[in-house]
């Protein structure tokens, strides 16, 4: 298993440009989520989804959108990026209690 | 919102030395997990302990739910043990699923 892969693994965007981060596990996960950690901090939840189909926010949404069309994929859509959203990203699978992480995108928008 | 918080913030150890990490958080949880962030930034699970004990070679960990804490315990430790330590809780209820992170606490283990 590859387990949780991300791309790209570093970006650069300019304000007010757009992008998807892109997230994908093949362990048949239902449940993934998105974090971004900034420096000195922990993770902070943005969005997450139980299912294909299905997703709702976290506790820092503003700024992102998502999707599920598929079990396997959790795209994250900056729709204008902002300074403020300079990053690291995470992506995560859970299988029951347990979370399982990706290997990260760091993002910087200038 | 629950709170999590971890100390102690930053530890500086030689290699070999034993130490203990604490997370306390504000009210029950479903969940609690120990990760690992090696100096690459890659999360590593270390626990999924809601309560008990569990070890895993040099580690092991504890978590008193009723008193709302858990601890982290690296004995022996290595240059590799490096990086920072997070708990992370899954309050449950309405909130099932989504993690509240501790702030970490950094640990730099010399040789």
């Amino acid at each position: 298993n590859a387990g949780v892969t991300q791309t790209p693994k570093f970006q650069v965007l300019k304000t007010g440009q757009s992008m998807t981060l892109q997230c994908a596990q093949d362990m048949n996960h239902e449940y993934m989520s998105w974090y971004r950690q900034d420096p000195g901090m922990g993770l902070r939840l943005i969005h997450y989804s139980v299912g294909a189909g299905i997703t709702d926010q976290g506790e820092v949404p503003n700024g992102y959108n998502v999707s599920r069309s598929t079990t396997e994929d959790f795209p994250l859509r900056l729709l204008s990026a902002a300074p403020s959203q300079t990053s690291v990203y995470f992506c995560a699978s859970r299988y029951e209690y347990e979370q399982y992480f990706g290997p990260g995108t760091r993002l910087t928008v200038t | 919102g629950i709170q999590v918080e971890q100390s102690p913030p930053d530890l500086i150890l030689q290699e070999g030395a034993n130490s203990t990490l604490r997370c306390n958080f504000s009210d029950s949880v479903n969940n609690l997990q120990w990760f690992h962030q090696n100096p690459w930034g890659q999360l590593i699970n270390l626990f999924y302990i809601p309560s008990g004990t569990k070890q895993n070679g040099r580690l092991s960990a504890t978590t008193v739910a009723t008193e709302r804490y858990s601890l982290l315990y690296i004995s022996s430790s290595q240059t590799t043990d490096s990086g920072v330590y997070f708990c992370a809780v899954d309050p449950g209820g309405t909130s099932y699923g989504k993690l509240t992170f501790g702030q970490g606490t950094i640990l730099t283990v010399h040789p």
